[in-house]
């Protein structure tokens, strides 16, 4: 079976610009999370959502928004972009919403800022 | 909120036990993941404790102590490909939240 899968690997943009980011998670999990990673820390948590309704939001300004899809896909939108955005965003697929399941995660998109 | 507390560096050679030990400080507790993540890669779900005690995956154990607020993570018989970053994270309402990951490095 697939894993998550994430859309594009590498982003190159530059301040003020706006970007889309894609992910489609595993079979059958309802669950996607979106989470920010820069260089030598650990993920910070951005969003959940289930059943496309927002579930959780971490402390990201409004700049950034997501949104699910009815086949579960979800897409993280950062605009305005600054150069502090620079970073790896992951996103995670679990099946349920909650604390209960699992989490997995896709490879990444690479966003640079310059 | 939620803080993590964990090495930042552990080096060891091949074939060595290494101990990654985690202290947390949380609200809403569903128990305590490990992912391992290799340099430029997504991170890859290792283990899970939602009780206390030890749970063991082949040559990876990990440990929780609920009442402590800690956890750690056993890496036996250490191999070259083990050389990633290891993290610890707590699983919440909705979200994990990671701490900022031990580096660990096996030599030959």
């Amino acid at each position: 079976d697939a894993g998550v899968t994430q859309s594009p690997t590498h982003l190159i943009k530059t301040r003020g610009q706006q970007v889309t980011l894609r992910c489609s998670p595993i079979s059958g999990h309802k669950s996607v999370s979106w989470y920010q990673q820069v260089l030598g820390q650990g993920p910070q948590f951005i969003f959940q959502y289930y059943e496309k309704e927002e579930r959780g939001r971490g402390n990201f300004p409004d700049r950034f928004s997501a949104r699910q899809f009815p086949n579960y896909s979800s897409e993280l939108n950062v605009n305005a972009l600054l150069l502090g955005d620079s970073a790896l965003y992951l996103c995670a697929s679990s099946p349920q919403w909650g604390g209960t399941d699992t989490q997995y995660f896709g490879p990444g998109t690479r966003l640079t800022v310059l | 909120g939620q803080s993590l507390e964990q090495p930042s560096e552990v080096t060891a050679v091949e074939g060595a036990i290494v101990q990654i030990n985690c202290t947390y400080q949380t609200s809403g507790f569903y128990g305590l993941s490990w992912y391992q993540q290799h340099d430029g890669g997504a991170p890859t779900f290792l283990s899970y404790n939602g009780l206390d005690g030890l749970e063991e995956t082949g040559r990876f154990s990990s440990f929780l102590s609920r009442s402590d607020s800690y956890g750690y993570l056993l890496l036996q018989e250490l191999q070259m490909k083990d050389s990633a970053s290891y993290f610890c994270a707590v699983r919440g309402d909705y979200k994990l939240s990671f701490g900022a990951g031990t580096t660990v490095t096996v030599r030959a």
